[in-house]
């Protein structure tokens, strides 16, 4: 099975801190997204990768960057924490038959 | 008008109830649609895939898809406290480059009382 792996389940920031989120998969993709999840906004897609080094803008990219220097791992860059980036993200990678998540980190921003 | 509606619920049913799920989109170019099942705290994960008009059978879930209709639909048979979950569909036009990206509805929060 493919497995994506999250670093962290749970974390607390200040405001203004820099923040990275990393994700690892196991399975060789070349497709990685990082979504945000909110109460009845749903998924929301930040930035994705298609290819190492290769990164497309999202949904809702402002105040976030990402980072794909090794196939295997995409980094979501918060480049100064704010409260309203308080959410629930979530890493995915992509085969050609859909998403396989990770289980997400719960962000805190106070 | 949104790419992908879906009611949100929440969906309330007793066990062994026949459950019936549902998304329309405006977009003709989805090929591809997708049902993700997401437990409280934890990431989706997918439930059923399928390309072509017409229904796909695993176990108790059916999903269905009417391409002329803008409309699919996953049905939960004999449901079990263990399928109370939220589920979401998902959708993409096919493959390569920016194609990838996936189109999701906001999710169905589904409780199934014992």
């Amino acid at each position: 099975d493919v497995k994506v792996t999250q670093s962290s389940r749970y974390l607390v920031k200040r405001t203004g801190e820099k923040v990275f989120l990393e994700c690892v998969q196991d399975m060789d993709h070349e497709n990685m997204f990082w979504y945000r999840q909110d109460p009845g906004l749903g998924l929301r897609l930040i930035y994705f990768s298609y290819d190492v080094k290769m990164k497309e803008k999202g949904d809702i990219p402002e105040g976030y960057s990402v980072s794909r220097e090794k196939k295997e791992r995409f980094s979501l860059i918060l480049e100064s924490a704010s409260t309203n980036q308080t959410s629930m993200y979530l890493c995915a990678s992509r085969d050609r038959f859909g998403y396989t998540f990770g289980s997400g980190t719960r962000l805190t921003v106070v | 008008q949104k790419e992908v509606e879906q009611d949100p619920g929440p969906l309330s049913v007793p066990e062994g109830a026949i459950v019936s799920l549902n998304c329309t989109y405006s977009n003709s170019a989805f090929q591809y649609f997708m049902w993700y099942r997401q437990y409280s705290r934890k990431g989706p994960e997918l439930l059923m895939y399928t390309y072509s008009s017409g229904n796909k059978e695993d176990g108790r879930f059916t999903a269905q898809v009417d391409k002329s209709s803008k409309y699919i639909s996953l049905f939960i048979r004999d449901s079990q406290p263990s399928d109370s979950a939220t589920y979401l569909c998902a959708m993409t036009v096919g493959s390569g480059g920016s194609n990838y990206k996936l189109t999701f509805g906001k999710g169905t929060l589904l409780t199934v009382n014992p």
